[in-house]
């Protein structure tokens, strides 16, 4: 099993719309918890870190659900702007590395 | 600031060909990693360091070698290039917390991308 799964889409969503995408850790000792935004042919850049008890930035909104492990990304209002792929970003309790999932595409379409 | 910068930014190599890729961030940033990334794999840790003249590996060291002789630079060796090791390469620097692991967000060059034929 990989120790950070996503499903790799690809999510086609009209513009204005609301999408979810979640994505399911394996290791219980997994500490902190992140979304980074990848563009195409670029390198990937932190969108927003989460929090346990949920948070807000602008039109994102990330959940963190330790019981079942794992975590969402909702986006409102979704922007052309906001097509890209999604990874979902894990750090075990002690450990420096950060494990990176496969990440989700998605597509705004106008 | 230029933030996290990576050399070359294309190559194609033959198979057994030796190169180097050059990591430079001027962040003075304590931690730097290579990734690789291919389809449907993700990123995957080659190797890191957590101070200039330490080293250690990560998911997938074989065929590589790195060196941080200074710490702004992080330089990344494959000694006999192999087709497997097609792929875009990343290099990423943290800056630690204060008295813990590194800082989460990881700072990422633009990349290169690597064909070995």
């Amino acid at each position: 099993r990989k120790e950070v799964e996503q499903d790799p889409g690809p999510f086609n969503v009209p513009e204005g719309a609301t999408v979810a995408f979640n994505c399911t850790y394996s290791n219980s000792a997994s500490q902190s918890f992140f979304w980074y935004r990848q563009d195409c042919r670029k390198e990937p850049k932190l969108l927003m870190s989460v929090y346990s008890s949920g948070n807000e930035d602008g039109r994102f909104t990330a959940q963190l659900n330790r019981a079942s492990q794992y975590i969402s990304l909702l986006i409102r209002d979704s922007k052309l702007s906001d097509s890209a792929t999604y990874l979902c970003v894990v750090r075990v309790f002690g450990n420096e590395k950060l494990t990176f999932g496969t990440g989700t595409r998605l597509t705004i379409i106008p | 600031n230029a933030g996290v910068t990576q050399t070359p930014k294309f190559r194609v190599l033959k198979t057994g060909q030796s190169m180097t890729l050059l990591c430079a961030q001027d962040m003075n940033h304590e931690y730097m990693y290579w990734y690789r990334q291919d389809p449907g794999m993700g990123l995957r840790l080659i190797h890191y360091s957590v101070g200039e003249g330490t080293t250690a590996k990560g998911e997938v060291p074989d065929g590589y070698n790195v060196s941080r002789l200074k710490k702004q630079n992080f330089l990344l060796g494959l000694e006999s290039a192999a087709p497997s090791q097609t792929s875009v390469y990343f290099c990423a620097s943290s800056y630690p917390k204060t008295g813990g692991p590194s800082t989460d967000t990881q700072y990422f060059g633009p990349g290169t991308r690597l064909t070995v034929l």
